[in-house]
């Protein structure tokens, strides 16, 4: 299948810093991709869906100045948890697809703020 | 706005027995369902892709259904292992994917 590789997939940092995560499709080019948070045994919940060349859309409830997402080709997006704080600490997961038959999922960043 | 439900939230068995795993959905136009499997701490390894025009899919021990119309799936896992151990969640695809809570496997040696 096709591989989407995650990086870092561990980060800890400072409260007031920001960190970028990035999520890149290496076997193909993803027209669509999507960013998940995971609370601690809780499902998934979508973030944002950005497609290459645009704005991302983000789910209610998700503040975009905080969470911003660049998808500026087709096999690179990036998250950036700005000026993060200790309630943003979660596992961040990307997923990565060509059409809307299958997405791809990377291994997930586990970021922890102090 | 879809709401997929996974019952039950936990499941612990002996090895050797097997295992149902059920998922539902509310709407059901959807492209696809997937299973995927979590390990703690850990990404999602996808098991099994069922499309929309589909009623079932096999791999190996692995059986997945799919009722469209109702709004459910099914998980079958056969004779379960210790390494089977681990979280499983449903999702549907209606362009975005909606997960579920999940269903935590427990296989006892």
């Amino acid at each position: 299948g096709a591989v989407v590789s995650q990086h870092p997939s561990r980060v800890i940092c400072k409260s007031g810093t920001s960190v970028k995560i990035e999520c890149r499709s290496l076997d193909f080019q993803a027209t669509t991709m999507f960013w998940y948070r995971q609370f601690p045994k809780k499902s998934l919940m979508l973030m944002a869906t950005s497609n290459e060349g645009s704005k991302a859309t983000y789910e209610q409830g998700v503040e975009k100045d905080k969470f911003l997402i660049n998808h500026a080709s087709l096999t690179l997006s990036t998250l950036t948890v700005t000026s993060a704080h200790p309630e943003d600490s979660s596992f961040y997961i990307c997923s990565a697809r060509t059409d809307v038959t299958e997405a791809f999922f990377g291994q997930g960043t586990r970021l922890t703020v102090v | 706005k879809q709401e997929v439900t996974q019952i039950p939230a936990a499941l612990s068995v002996p090895e050797g027995e097997n295992l149902v795993l059920n998922c539902s959905f509310t709407d059901s136009a959807i492209y696809n369902l997937q299973w995927f499997r979590q390990d703690p701490g850990k990404g999602l390894t996808s098991l099994l892709l069922i499309q929309s025009s589909q009623r079932e899919q096999t791999s190996g021990r692995l059986n997945a259904s799919l009722d469209k119309s109702s709004g459910r799936s099914t998980l079958y896992i056969a004779a379960s292992q210790p390494g089977d151990s681990a979280t499983y969640l449903c999702a549907v695809n209606d362009y975005k994917l909606s997960f579920g809570a999940g269903t935590t496997v427990t296989v006892r040696a």
